[in-house]
């Protein structure tokens, strides 16, 4: 099993709509948890982080967290063609000093 | 302030060569990292450092060595290339209290290997 998995997409929506990205990770242990936006060509940047369970939102992205389920998603709202990226779940694991990646969701917001 | 830089951007290498990525930072972070990328894929940690003479291995470390002889640098070397290696590198630095943080990363060194 790997330790963060995620649906790699693509995932296409229409301009305005709400995008749901979702992952899964198998280390009970974890403490915190990313999401990153990486553009085609670019390296990834941080866009939310969250700690405990339940919702964390900043501006139009919403985190969600359930450590029972091993479960964490990104919702954005509105979205826009801007958003296009591919959004990599990471998780802190094996301790507190590596940082586990997903395979990323490709998302396409069609105009 | 420069963040994380990464030299080479690009280099084409011939089977059975080696090279050296450079990454230094410039922010004081203590930890520090080294991931690759394979097309379409995610990232794969190669090694990381929790400080200066401390380095421990990640997922994907074989054919690979690092040293961290001060809390800037993190060179990533590659012994004897294989065609396997080729793909993007890319890396990280955290300022780390505790629970790891935020990775900030460095552009990337585009590596092919022919």
């Amino acid at each position: 099993q790997k330790e963060v998995e995620q649906n790699s997409g693509p995932l296409s929506v229409p301009e305005g709509a709400i995008a749901s990205l979702n992952c899964t990770y198998s280390d009970r242990g974890s403490q915190s948890f990313f999401w990153y936006r990486q553009y085609s060509g670019k390296s990834p940047e941080l866009i939310m982080f969250i700690y405990s369970n339940g919702d964390k939102e900043d501006g139009r992205f919403t985190a969600q967290l359930n450590k029972a389920s091993q479960y964490v998603s990104l919702l954005i709202r509105d979205s826009q063609p801007s958003d296009s990226a591919t959004y990599l779940c990471a998780v802190n694991s094996g301790g507190y000093q590596k940082v586990t990646f997903g395979t990323g969701t490709k998302l396409q917001v069609i105009p | 302030n420069a963040g994380v830089t990464q030299t080479p951007k690009f280099r084409i290498l011939k089977i059975g060569q080696s090279m050296t990525l450079q990454c230094t930072q410039d922010m004081n972070h203590n930890y520090m990292y080294w991931y690759r990328q394979d097309p379409g894929m995610g990232l794969k940690l190669i090694y990381y450092s929790v400080g200066a003479g401390i380095t421990d291995k990640g997922e994907v470390p074989n054919g690979y060595n690092v040293s961290r002889s001060t809390t800037e640098d993190f060179p990533l070397r590659l012994e004897l290339a294989a065609p396997s290696q080729t793909s993007v590198y890319f890396c990280a630095s955290s300022y780390v209290q505790g629970v790891v943080g935020e990775l900030f990363f460095g552009e990337g060194s585009r590596l092919t290997v022919l």
